[in-house]
C-alpha cells in the first residue's frame, strides 16, 4: 500500500502563529493534496499539486499557501493562524485521478 | 453547495446484517469513490467504481452514472465494519469532492 506520512501529528499554536504541516509520500505519486476535515463539512479540499513546482487552489484556501518542493513533499503553511482553522489536516496522493492514499492526519488547534 | 449527498447519516446494525449505503451528486461524472475512515480518523480508499458494478470482498458498490448516484452494499457485517463510509467523485477536472459520510454501527 502507498505510504503518505504527515508531521506533526498534533499541534496547538495561538491566534496568529505561523504552522507549517508536513506531508511526504514515498511511491512517486504525481498527485498531492491537502484537506482539511470539519464536522458538518466533511472533507474540503484547500490546495492540490500535480508535481513539483506546481500548485492548485482547492475549494477552500483562503488563508492557506502550500508548497510542493520535491515529487515526494507537499507542504501546508498557515501564516497567520485562527481559530477557524483548528481542524483535522488530511493529505493524500494519488498516481491519476482515480485512486487516493491517505496519510493519518494533523490535529490543529488554534488558541 | 453540496454536490455529494450521502443517505442515511447514520446507521445502526446488528452483526451479520447487510448495509446499504447511498450517494448521489449533483453533476454527471465519471469518477466515483468509496472511502472507509477509521475511528480515530485514517481514510482508507475502498473501491474506485465510474460505472457499473464493482465486488471487492464483502463489498459491492453500484453506480449509474445517468441517475447520477451510486451505492455500497456491505454483506454479512462485522463490527469491524464499523466507522464512517464517505463517497467522493471528480466533478470535470481534478478536483475531487466528498460526500459528508455515512457513520455505521454494528452491534453485537
Amino acid at each position: 500500500e502507498a505510504a503518505v506520512t504527515q508531521s506533526p501529528r498534533n499541534k496547538v499554536t495561538v491566534t496568529g502563529g505561523n504552522v507549517t504541516l508536513s506531508c511526504r509520500q514515498t511511491n512517486s505519486h504525481n498527485y498531492m493534496y491537502w484537506y482539511r476535515q470539519d464536522t458538518g463539512h466533511g472533507l474540503r479540499l484547500i490546495h492540490y499539486s500535480y508535481g513539483a513546482g506546481n500548485l492548485q487552489i482547492g475549494d477552500v484556501p483562503d488563508g492557506y499557501k502550500a508548497t510542493r518542493t520535491t515529487q515526494e513533499d507537499f507542504f501546508l503553511l498557515l501564516e497567520l493562524a485562527s481559530p477557524s482553522q483548528t481542524s483535522l489536516y488530511f493529505c493524500a496522493s494519488s498516481v491519476d485521478l482515480d485512486t487516493q492514499y491517505f496519510g493519518p492526519g494533523t490535529r490543529l488547534l488554534v488558541l | 453547495e453540496q454536490q455529494v449527498q450521502q443517505s442515511p447519516a447514520s446507521l445502526v446494525l446488528q452483526e451479520a446484517e447487510n448495509a446499504e449505503l447511498q450517494c448521489s451528486f449533483s453533476i454527471f461524472t465519471n469518477q466515483v469513490q468509496w472511502f472507509y475512515q477509521r475511528p480515530g480518523g485514517r481514510l482508507v480508499s475502498l473501491l474506485y467504481n465510474p460505472s457499473g458494478t464493482k465486488q471487492s470482498g464483502r463489498l459491492t458498490s453500484t453506480t449509474v452514472i445517468k441517475e447520477r448516484r451510486s451505492s455500497l452494499h456491505i454483506s454479512s457485517s462485522q463490527i469491524t465494519d464499523s466507522g464512517t463510509y464517505l463517497c467522493a467523485i471528480n466533478y470535470g477536472n481534478e478536483k475531487i469532492t466528498f460526500g459528508a459520510g455515512t457513520k455505521l454501527t454494528i452491534k453485537p
